[in-house]
C-alpha cells in the first residue's frame, strides 16, 4: 500500500528562523506531488505543486523540492513569521489512483514570537 | 470568485439520524472529492466523482453515501450505519482533462453526533 509519512507530527521554532519539512512516499512512481496548509477549524490552502518532472518550486519564502529516487520531498520556510503557524500536509498523487491524493499525517507548525 | 462552498459550517445530530453535508463549486471542475480527517490525522478518502451521474467509492466509503446529479454538486450523507461519525469533512475538486491535476478544497464542516 502507498503510504505517505511526515516527520516531525510537530515543530516549534523562534521567529525569524529557517525551517524544513520532511515528507516520505514509499512508492517512487508518482504523477504530482502537493504541500498544503491548515489553519485550525479550516480547510486546505495549495501552497506548492511539483511535477514528477520537476526538482522544485518556490513561491515567496517558501521552496519545494523533491527526490523522487529516494522518495522524499522537503518544504523550506525562510525566515519563519508568527503567521506561518499552522499544519503542514503534504499529499501525492499517482497515476493509476483515479487523481485521488494520498495525505501525509502532517506537521504541525509554530512560530514564537 | 470561483471557489468552492460546503454548508454548514458546524453541524450537530443525534446519534442514529442522517445528515447530509453540502459541496457546492463553481470551477468547472469535472472531478469531485469527499475527505474526513480525524483530529491530528491525514485526510482519508471517502467518496470521488469524475462524471456527472457516476462516483467510486474511497478507502472509508462504509455509512457514507453520495450523489452527482449536477456538474457543481456533490453532496455527501453521513447515515446511521457510520459508526464514528464526528469528524472534520472536506470537500474538493480537480479538473479531470488536465496535466496538473492540483485539487482545491472547500472550507470544510464539522459534524458533532452525539
Amino acid at each position: 500500500k502507498q503510504e505517505v509519512t511526515q516527520i516531525p507530527a510537530a515543530l516549534s521554532v523562534p521567529e525569524g528562523e529557517n525551517l524544513v519539512l520532511n515528507c516520505s512516499f514509499t512508492d517512487s512512481a508518482i504523477y504530482n506531488l502537493q504541500w498544503f496548509r491548515q489553519d485550525p477549524g479550516k480547510g486546505l490552502t495549495s501552497l506548492l505543486l511539483i511535477q514528477s518532472s520537476q526538482r522544485e518550486q518556490t513561491s515567496g519564502r517558501l521552496n519545494a523540492s523533491l527526490d523522487k529516487s529516494s522518495g522524499r520531498s522537503t518544504l523550506y520556510i525562510a525566515a519563519s513569521q508568527p503567521g506561518d503557524s499552522a499544519t503542514y500536509l503534504c499529499a501525492v498523487l499517482y497515476p493509476d489512483a483515479g487523481n485521488m491524493l494520498t495525505f501525509g499525517g502532517g506537521t504541525r507548525l509554530m512560530v514564537k514570537p | 470568485d470561483g471557489g468552492i462552498t460546503q454548508s454548514p459550517k458546524y453541524l450537530f445530530r443525534k446519534e442514529g439520524q442522517n445528515v447530509t453535508l453540502s459541496c457546492e463549486q463553481n470551477l468547472n471542475h469535472d472531478a469531485m472529492y469527499w475527505y474526513r480527517q480525524d483530529p491530528g490525522q491525514g485526510l482519508r478518502l471517502i467518496y470521488y466523482s469524475q462524471i456527472v451521474n457516476d462516483f467510486q467509492k474511497g478507502d472509508i466509503a462504509e455509512g457514507y453515501s453520495v450523489s452527482r446529479e449536477k456538474k457543481e454538486s456533490f453532496p455527501l450523507t453521513v447515515t446511521s450505519a457510520q459508526k464514528n461519525p464526528t469528524a472534520f469533512y472536506l470537500c474538493a475538486s480537480s479538473e479531470m482533462d488536465s496535466v496538473v491535476y492540483e485539487q482545491y478544497f472547500g472550507p470544510g464542516t464539522r459534524l458533532t453526533v452525539t
